[in-house]
């Protein structure tokens, strides 16, 4: 399976301030993807990161809030705009497996960013 | 709208001690089932199911699909205090996405 890294792991911010957290794979992927995990929930899918194009977002999340940014197969970015308290959870970067065939939703995750916003 | 449910939320249980995770789904045009071990911040995967029937096992656990009744069960054995964790039910449906389940909170103790 792919390698996965994020950077920072984890970050104090304050309200109304911008974070930039960053996914980086150890080989190229197709598909990536950026989750959310607020406090005590589950996982959440926030947008699907396209390489090339504009990031796919599912209901609930704008581009404007969530800005992600996929210049190339192996890295991505995701900004957390304008935070506010809210925001505080952990965000993490999945991959689809490259070695997996299409049909596959066999996905891993990057060790993850935790967000504190005050 | 997808949806997938995990049973019982949390459960606490002794070393040794052997326990069924549940999980059950409605999920438009269905293609795979996950299940994910998460014990601080990034979920491990474990299984990925997509026939019914044919049951999936590494070491402890194992894990089988039922397509008909649209569940899963994850099933770990002689549970040691290592698998103290959060279980994640993820299903995908149609395009890329997966719906996860709100997890089940596993403890257990010496």
């Amino acid at each position: 399976s792919a390698v996965i890294s994020q950077k920072p792991s984890r970050d104090i911010c304050q309200r109304g301030t911008s974070l930039t957290i960053q996914c980086q794979v150890d080989s190229q992927v197709t598909m990536m993807f950026w989750y959310r995990q607020q406090p005590g929930q589950s996982l959440t899918l926030i947008a699907t990161a396209n390489q090339g194009s504009e990031a796919t977002y599912e209901s609930g999340f704008v581009i404007d809030k969530f800005p992600i940014s996929r210049p190339n197969l192996t890295f991505s970015t995701l900004t957390v705009s304008n935070m506010s308290p809210e925001d505080s959870s952990i965000y993490l970067c999945s991959v689809k497996d490259p070695l997996a065939g299409g049909s596959s939703y066999e996905q891993y995750f990057g060790p993850g960013t935790r967000l504190t916003v005050t | 709208e997808d949806k997938v449910v995990q049973s019982p939320l949390s459960l606490v249980v002794h070393e040794g001690d052997t326990v069924t995770l549940n999980c059950s789904y409605e999920v438009t045009n269905f293609r795979s089932l996950l299940w994910y071990k998460q014990e601080k911040k990034a979920p491990t995967f474990l299984f990925m199911l997509t026939s019914s029937g044919i049951e999936k096992k590494s070491g402890r656990l194992s894990s089988i699909l039922d397509k008909k009744e649209l569940f899963s069960i994850l099933n770990i054995t002689a549970t040691q205090t290592g698998d103290s964790a959060i279980y994640l039910c993820a299903v995908g449906g149609a395009g890329n996405m997966l719906t996860f389940g709100g997890g089940t909170r596993l403890m257990v103790k010496p």
